[in-house]
């Protein structure tokens, strides 16, 4: 079956600039989350979700990142006047509940030149 | 959640048992030992996880000590595949945690021919 999907697979863009990146989790799963990894950096939680709402935003580094998601399905994470330090790689996992295994999609890495 | 201590790096032969240990002092009662690993350029994958019962699963063997406080996750036939970055993480599931994942450097096993 289809697994979690992330697009774009690569992103570049200059510095100032704002990015979207979207999260297509595995269908009925109602947990979604965005973790970072920066190089030379483990990973790091971004947020989670639990349907549409977003209990626990702690690991977000900034104001100028938020996300949303919609429908319960399809997730998107916004960097507003993106910085050299967000260059990383930015991955989503979706669970079919808020414990258990996560399933992780593929990611997109992220270039702010 | 409960912090673990992962050594940095391991290599194995191809073919033979990859052992890799991780130490969860401060585990509590209630508290998860999950295995997920990272093949470079990729999402994490889950392995295994267990509560205080030995686990098996087509991927893995986990090995939980009878104190909780570390337990050591098997590949019985490691292959070149199995090269990957190892994490070990401790979390409670339920209804009162979002199930975010706390990841640590984990350990980088190199499988060798």
């Amino acid at each position: 079956g289809a697994g979690v999907s992330q697009s774009p697979s690569n992103k570049v863009t200059e510095k100032g600039k704002d990015v979207e990146l979207r999260c297509d989790p595995i269908s009925g799963h109602t947990a979604l989350y965005w973790y970072r990894q920066s190089l030379g950096q483990g990973l790091e939680f971004l947020i989670y979700f639990q349907g549409n709402s977003a209990p626990d935003k702690s690991g977000l580094p900034s104001d100028r990142f938020s996300a949303e998601r919609t429908g319960g399905s399809v997730s998107t994470l916004t960097i507003q006047r993106t910085q050299q330090e967000d260059s990383a790689v930015y991955l989503c996992a979706s669970s079919p509940r808020r414990s258990g295994r996560e399933y992780f999609g593929p990611g997109t890495r992220l270039t702010v030149t | 959640d409960a912090k673990t201590t992962q050594p940095t790096s391991m290599d194995c032969a191809e073919g033979r048992a990859a052992n890799l240990p991780c130490n969860h002092s401060t585990i509590s009662g209630n508290e998860y030992v999950y295995w997920y690993r990272q093949i470079h350029s990729q999402g994490p994958q889950y392995i295994i996880h267990g509560l205080k019962n030995n686990e098996t699963n087509e991927m893995a063997s986990l090995i939980i000590t009878e104190d909780r406080k570390s337990s050591t996750l098997i590949l019985p036939h490691a292959t070149l595949r199995d090269t990957a970055v190892y994490y070990c993480i401790v979390r409670v599931d339920g209804s009162s945690n979002t199930g975010k994942l706390i990841f640590g450097q984990g350990t980088t096993l190199q499988v060798k021919p």
